[in-house]
């Protein structure tokens, strides 16, 4: 197993620009979550999912979107950067609420 | 809603010395507890989780943890610390409630061993 996988590792944008972080996992887990951490902040839930074709926002949802086709993939979408958005975002998985929760190796994103 | 507070932002402990890093919760019933470690530039592991039962409960590396429920606290500990251990950790409540089910985490606490 692969376990969770996220794309790219690193990405500079512009402000404005949009994108898409790439989540992948391949343990068929029902729950996925993004988070993103930020010095001092911890991490912090953007938006998650417990199953496909369902998702509800987090904390700080504003400025992101989700979309969950399929069980093995959870994309996180930012339609116009903004600094703010400078982060290190993770992404999650897990069976179900009482299961661990497994985590991606980051996506290093810096708006400029 | 429910939420974590991790007092402690920055601990240093000596090579040997025993640990423990705090961990309060806020939520309406019994929670899922988890403690997490992320070594630098790292994702993040799962140490030991909590859910029933018995309140005392082991996790990998030597570490456990309590729950306390009338202090609303789910405190980690090590007795004797390592080099290795230096990273930061992360308390997290989860709830089941439905499609709300979701994890909140603390702030977290770095930890600094010293040789």
């Amino acid at each position: 197993n692969a376990g969770v996988t996220q794309t790219p590792k690193f990405q500079v944008l512009k402000t404005g620009q949009s994108m898409t972080l790439q989540c992948a996992q391949d343990m068929n887990h029902e729950y996925m979550s993004w988070y993103r951490q930020d010095p001092g902040m911890g991490l912090r839930l953007i938006h998650y999912s417990v199953g496909a074709g369902i998702t509800d926002q987090g904390e700080v949802p504003n400025g992101y979107n989700v979309s969950r086709s399929t069980t093995e993939d959870f994309p996180l979408r930012l339609l116009s950067a903004a600094p703010s958005q400078t982060s290190v975002y993770f992404c999650a998985s897990r069976r179900d609420p009482q299961s661990t929760q497994y985590f991606g190796p980051g996506t290093r994103l810096l708006v400029l | 809603a429910q939420s974590v507070t991790q007092p402690d932002i920055h601990i240093t402990v000596s090579e040997g010395a025993s640990l423990e890093l705090r961990c309060n919760y806020s939520y309406g019933a019994t929670p899922y507890l988890f403690w997490y470690v992320q070594s630098p530039g790292q994702g993040l592991q799962l140490l030991l989780k909590y859910f029933s039962g018995d309140t005392l409960v082991q996790g990998i590396k030597g570490f456990e943890a309590e729950f306390k429920r009338s202090q609303s606290s789910f405190n980690l500990r090590k007795p004797s610390v390592h080099w290795s251990d230096a990273a930061e950790y992360f308390c997290a409540v989860g709830a089941l409630s439905g499609t709300a089910s979701k994890l909140t985490f603390g702030t977290g606490t770095r930890l600094q061993v010293t040789l």
